[in-house]
């Protein structure tokens, strides 16, 4: 299985503020990376494919990139209904595995 | 409207078998896969198979394979997750999702609104 490493695990910062979380692969995945927004008591919510491809509704405020088999995802301008959790998921082929997540709090 | 609408909580006793489903709608049901997505308490998202309901080609995680089984009947446009012998470790959140394609990757667009499994004795 290809394995999908996030950091930091967890990130607490205030409305206003960027931050920048990171997710590894084990190996070379292209592009084949999607980050997720997931809320308690929500279903998750696609936010960016193909690593820097933001869907149809995602605020411009989000935005991802590559480098290598090292992804970020940048958040420019926190917001209050941003504070979730996010996850990184390869791809390019089956099990399509999810980073550990990245739990961004409240400061 | 594309919609994906699960069952409801479950609560059982460890030994016991269970069938959660997942409705698709609003779209042609047979063209696309249904993946499942398992959340343990407290903990992340878990990728653990995915169906083409078209033809029932199902592919699993190998963390998964044997402990469940993913089906489909595209008469109903429902998609299923079933346990033979639930354990308490079972428990979780369980979540299916339509993937489609996504320029020249593959995504999970639509989410059901998840199942809760408790199982304790």
């Amino acid at each position: 299985d290809i394995q999908m490493t996030q950091s930091p695990s967890s990130l607490s910062a205030s409305v206003g503020d960027g931050v920048t979380i990171t997710c590894r692969a084990s190996q070379s995945i292209s592009s084949y990376l999607n980050w997720y927004q997931h809320k308690p008591g929500k279903a998750p919510k696609l936010l960016i494919s193909t690593a820097s491809s933001l869907l149809s509704g995602v605020p411009s405020r989000f935005s991802g990139s590559r480098s290598g088999t090292d992804f970020t995802l940048t958040i420019s301008s926190l917001q209050p209904e941003d504070f979730a959790t996010y996850y990184c998921q390869q791809s390019l082929t089956t099990p399509y595995t999810f980073g550990q997540g990245t739990k961004l709090e409240i400061k | 409207e594309v919609q994906l609408v699960q069952s409801g909580a479950e609560v059982k006793k460890p030994g016991e078998s269970l069938k959660i489903s997942c409705k698709g709608s609003g779209y042609s049901f047979t063209t696309y896969w249904i993946g499942w997505v398992r959340q343990m308490p407290g903990k992340g998202l878990e990728w653990m198979g995915i169906i083409y309901p078209g033809d029932s080609d199902t592919r699993y995680s190998p963390s998964f394979q044997g402990q469940v089984t993913i089906s489909a009947d595209k008469s109903i446009s429902t998609a299923y997750l079933q346990w033979s012998s639930l354990k308490a470790s079972d428990t979780a959140m369980y979540y299916c999702a339509r993937r489609v394609d996504c320029g020249s990757t593959s995504c999970l667009d639509y989410w059901g609104q998840g199942t809760q499994v408790t199982v304790s004795s």
